[in-house]
């Protein structure tokens, strides 16, 4: 079983400001890794898959790095809409999610 | 556009059933795998079951194995989940969630709004 661990649970940035989101996991999952965003009474959105590719329509302030272990997700400044919680899933075997971080507004 | 909604949720006591559909639209159902995924209240997202694009392979969480059951009717383009013995834990939102491929493990590019089932007596 593949465990998945993001950093940090929470995470408090200025709008406008970068955010760095971090997700490991427990033995290499390759680049089978998504994230999601999710904000409060709404279904999860795919942003990044395959670690790096932006999903249909996500803007490019959004970016997703690494590969095998140690996984990033990257925002370039952030918008008043993008304070959410935001979650890793690797995809390698069994699907495995992290348990999240929320970004919150400083 | 891809749409998907899910339905049957509610309270139902400990030890009963429950099924969940996901009816689909926007898209060529028969062609894909299908996922649900549930969330506790302020919780987390938890994968709990795939099916295949023509239902040949199923795959189960463990917390669910030998209780829950995934199906799919590619005539009617809904997806199921049939949900025995419900336990307090079970209390959740479930959401069906697409696959961009037909069969093996993938991550999930399309999800319903989600249902919300709450097991109590």
């Amino acid at each position: 079983e593949i465990v998945v661990t993001q950093s940090p649970a929470t995470l408090s940035v200025s709008p406008g400001e970068r955010a760095t989101l971090s997700c490991r996991a427990s033995q290499s999952v390759s680049t089978n890794l998504a994230w999601y965003q999710q904000k409060p009474g709404q279904p999860p959105r795919l942003l990044i898959y395959g670690a790096s590719t932006r999903a249909t329509g996500i803007p490019a302030r959004f970016s997703g790095s690494g590969s095998g272990t140690e996984f990033t997700l990257s925002i370039s400044s952030l918008q008043s809409e993008d304070f959410a919680v935001y979650y890793c899933h690797q995809y390698s075997g069994w699907p495995a999610f992290g348990q999240g971080t929320k970004v919150e507004i400083k | 556009q891809v749409h998907l909604v899910e339905s049957g949720g509610g309270v139902v006591q400990p030890g009963r059933s429950l099924r969940l559909s996901c009816a689909a639209s926007g898209f060529t159902f028969s062609n894909y795998a299908m996922h649900w995924v549930r969330q506790a209240p302020g919780k987390g997202l938890e994968w709990v079951a795939f099916i295949s694009y023509d239902g040949s392979k199923k795959y189960y969480a463990d917390s669910v194995k030998g209780r829950f059951t995934i199906s799919r009717d590619n005539s009617k383009k809904t997806l199921y989940l049939q949900m025995n013995s419900l336990r307090a834990e079970d209390t959740a939102v479930y959401y069906c969630a697409t696959s961009p491929y037909s069969s093996g493990w993938s991550y999930f590019d399309y999800w319903g709004p989600g249902m919300l089932v709450t097991v109590s007596s």
